[in-house]
């Protein structure tokens, strides 16, 4: 079952707001990432997970926040966003990061900053 | 220059066509490559891998010229439900840091 799950499915928040999004994946994944969605373009990677610790931040602005409880859940925390944050937020795992594994993405939260 | 480079489109076909999506990357170390397909408003679905000696998957068949550095997917027999975005996906050298590059994806539509 290649199933990675994403929560909220919508999320709008004020830019003074904190607010999380969750990615949990049963797949046996030691790898895992977070991507930005603009319309119409393709996805920007903004960190990897690799064995739960942090292996690639892509110069993301401190208000995201990435976290990895343990190596089936992938958090990411947001505060102060601005209305150019909007977009659709997308988490993905696979097997391993350092060999080129194929990569399976969660439906996405879909995120209104206002 | 692109890293990953594939013609936008539209491509619009009618039901039972065959079409074909070309891709071309800049990095020739560039180890693995991928199609993805991503509907309206969806999160990417990986479609198929894309080996060195061609691979085909059904109606889907995918080929990988690592000379000229191109990648081709070719859909036969389209069907109204093909109708999507198709992302070319390359994943640079092995490593730490290995990252996929997605190319600006090739819309299709397919129409009866």
């Amino acid at each position: 079952d290649t199933e990675v799950t994403q929560t909220p499915k919508h999320l709008v928040m004020g830019m003074t707001n904190k607010k999380s999004l969750k990615c949990e994946q049963h797949m046996g994944h030691r790898a895992m990432y977070w991507y930005k969605q603009k319309a119409k373009k393709p996805p920007e990677l903004m960190f990897v997970y690799s064995y739960e610790k942090l292996s690639i931040n892509e110069s993301v602005p401190s208000r995201f926040s990435p976290e990895c409880p343990n190596s089936s859940l992938l958090n990411l925390h947001l505060h102060a966003l601005q209305p150019e944050d909007s977009a659709l937020y997308l988490c993905a795992s696979s097997l391993r990061w350092d060999i080129s594994y194929e990569q399976y993405f969660g439906p996405g939260t879909r995120l209104t900053v206002t | 220059r692109k890293e990953v480079e594939q013609d936008p489109g539209p491509f619009n076909v009618p039901e039972g066509a065959t079409v074909a999506f070309n891709c071309t990357y800049s990095n020739s170390a560039s180890q693995s490559f991928f199609w993805y397909r991503q509907d309206c408003r969806k999160e990417p679905k990986l479609l198929m891998s894309v080996y060195s000696s061609g691979n085909e998957d059904g109606r889907f068949t995918a080929q990988l010229n690592r000379a000229s550095q191109y990648i081709s997917l070719l859909i036969r027999d389209s069907k109204l439900s093909d109708s999507a975005t198709y992302l070319c996906v390359v994943n640079e050298a092995p490593g730490t840091a290995s990252k996929l590059t997605f190319g600006t994806g090739t819309r299709l539509q397919v129409t009866l």
